[in-house]
Formats: C-alpha cells, structure tokens, sequence
C-alpha cells in the first residue's frame, strides 16, 4: 500500500541554520503531497502542498518540490527560527481522494537554538 | 485557529469502557475525518464521514465507530476498550469538491488515556 518515511528526528539546528527534512513515498498512480506543522499543543496545520510533478509548494519561507523520479518531496528552509520548533510530517493522499484520508510519515522534530 | 473544535481535551478511562468524542466542523466543511496519533507517530485514518454516512475507512476495527449529524458535527465512539487505544484522537474538517486532495483543517485534539 501507499506509505511516507521520513527522516527520524530530533533534529536540532542553531537559528539561521539551512533545514532539510527529508520525505520519500510510495504510491500507485499520482497522489498530491502536503507538509503539516505540529507546533506544541496545538493541532497539524497545513504548511504547503504540491499537487502534481515539479510543482513547487511554498509557504513562511519552506519549500517543497514534488520529484516524481526520485519519489520525494524534501522540506527545505534557508534560515530557521526558534519559532520554527515544531514536529513536521509529511503527507500523501491519492489523486482520486475527496479529501479526508492522508497517509502520513513517522513526524520529524525539529528543535531550534538561539 | 482552523475552526475545528473538539471535547474533551484529555479523558482518562479504564480497558473494557466505552468513550465518545466530539468535533465541530468549520463552517461551510461537509466532511470530516477522524485520525488516531499514537505518542511519537504519525495521525492515521480511521474513518471519514460524508452526508452522515461512513465514506472510506481505515484499518480499524469495528468497535471504532462514528456519527456525523446534519451540521456536520461528529462523533467517534470507541467500545471495549484496550491499552493500544491510548493515543491523541485528531478531527478534521474538509469540503468535498475543494480540489484534488482536498486541505483538511485539524482540531487540537482529544487525548485519550486507558489504564
């Protein structure tokens, strides 16, 4: 079946540092991709998606490109923040979902230093 | 905030029992899922409700059940319930039509801990 991995956290970045969160998947057909926020305590926001091959998602300076040949969608941030400190998950849904059912990775925590 | 409300907030309750589970939609969302988070893992799919009735499911057994009513509000209830169901329960709220994949707006959660 479909599936996301992700690269195990925690990572720990000092502020201004270059992020990467790696996110590879496995999927029939061409599913749409998504990167949700988890910030402490509250609940997954959406931060970016990307919809079909090399497209590019944005959002709060991340970014994400859609690789169909190398099946991943790799987050990336130029300068994190402390307040960037968060679990970060990335996510498929099939192209012919309605919308409702995302498969998600394991999470990856980010912890930010000043 | 996303509008998508959930009750309770945490729950504590011994294996055998019963619990039920909340959510209030966004407005203008005519569906909502329900996801379980276990500590240190990904949300996974249990169900999604659609026009009040079950509208694709997940690997979960049938004692994991839900409800949606007119206004879009819902319910997940859980019976006999066993230690693994100790995890964080995520609602959320989506509009069918929204385009492919469609955004779906997450609750805070209800966290649920059976001793």
């Amino acid at each position: 079946g479909d599936s996301v991995t992700q690269m195990e956290g925690p990572v720990t970045l000092s502020e201004e540092a270059f992020l990467t969160i790696n996110c590879t998947y496995t999927a029939t057909g061409y599913p749409s991709l998504f990167w949700y926020v988890q910030y402490p305590g509250e609940g997954l926001q959406l931060l970016l998606k990307a919809t079909k091959a090399d497209d590019k998602g944005s959002n709060k300076g991340f970014e994400a490109t859609y690789r169909k040949e190398t099946t991943s969608f790799h987050l990336e941030k130029g300068s994190v923040q402390v307040s960037d400190s968060a679990v970060y998950f990335c996510a498929l849904s099939e192209r012919n979902n309605q919308g409702g059912k995302l498969i998600f990775g394991q999470g990856t925590e980010l912890s930010v230093k000043p | 905030e996303t509008g998508v409300t959930q009750s309770p907030t945490h729950l504590i309750k011994t294996r055998g029992q019963q619990v039920t589970l909340r959510c209030s939609s966004q407005s203008g969302h005519n569906t909502v899922s329900w996801y379980q988070q276990a500590l240190g893992q990904g949300p996974q799919f249990i169900f999604q409700y659609y026009r009040e009735e079950e509208n694709g499911r997940g690997n979960f057994p049938p004692r994991f059940s839900g409800l949606q009513f007119p206004n879009y509000s819902s319910e997940l209830n859980v019976n006999a319930l066993e230690l693994d169901d100790s995890a964080l329960y995520l609602c959320a709220s989506s509009l069918i039509g929204g385009g492919a994949g469609g955004e779906l707006f997450f609750g805070e959660g209800s966290r649920l801990t059976v001793l």
